[in-house]
């Protein structure tokens, strides 16, 4: 069970600068989500993809932000000119029709 | 849209005791529920689900869940805690449709 792969665990960068995470879900999954988890809250929504359409966007989703999924497997999110208050834990999941979504260990971005 | 609302932030108890964590919800169609867990350092893990049939859903490891349409309600239980369920719970619901919504999470803290 290879599970949801994320990666990088840490990320730390400076205010104004470009990041970009990696997700790679269960393998037969078709369905990918990303949320964002700031301390002593729970996941919020970011975006989701059904394949390689992106389906759903979250008011959250500022237009610094860009998901890709371009052959329907890995997923990509990026963050253009980082602010502090985009610090949190980002976090991936994939799922089939219908199923609990299954969860990687997430991305924990430091912003300075 | 649904939300969800999980009443107490933090909850301590002591070995071998009972514990409830309280999960209430809002939507106006019909719902999934969830209850996952967190420990630390590690990405969410799905504890239980209810999608139909069954109100009272159980884990395998002693936890079990109530769904009550009418107080719209999926508090979580298990009659006699251990030391390793210390970890955060999150309640979760979705309308079947791809924005699963988690409320803010409770940290169950488990005191010998």
């Amino acid at each position: 069970d290879t599970g949801v792969s994320q990666n990088p665990r840490h990320k730390i960068t400076k205010r104004g600068q470009n990041v970009t995470f990696r997700c790679d879900p269960i393998s037969e999954h078709n369905r990918l989500y990303w949320y964002r988890q700031t301390l002593g809250q729970g996941p919020e929504f970011l975006t989701y993809f059904q394949n390689e359409a992106q389906l759903e966007k979250s008011r959250l989703l500022s237009d610094r932000f860009s998901a890709e999924r371009p052959k329907g497997s890995f997923s990509t999110l990026e963050i253009q000119r980082t602010e502090q208050g985009d610090s949190a834990m980002y976090l991936c999941a994939s799922s089939t029709n219908n199923s609990p979504l299954h969860f990687g260990n997430g991305t924990r971005l430091t912003v300075t | 849209a649904q939300s969800v609302t999980q009443l107490d932030s933090q909850v301590p108890v002591f070995e071998e005791a009972p514990v409830e964590l309280r999960c209430n919800y809002s939507s106006s169609v019909s719902v999934y529920l969830f209850w996952y867990v967190q420990y630390p350092n590690q990405g969410l893990q799905l504890l239980l689900k209810y999608l139909s049939g069954s109100t009272l859903v159980e884990s395998i490891n002693g936890f079990e869940a109530e769904f009550n349409k009418s107080q719209t309600s999926f508090h979580l239980r298990k009659p006699s805690v251990h030391i390793s369920d210390t970890a955060e719970y999150f309640c979760a619901v979705s309308e079947g449709n791809n924005d699963m919504r988690f409320g803010a999470g409770t940290r169950l803290t488990v005191k010998p």
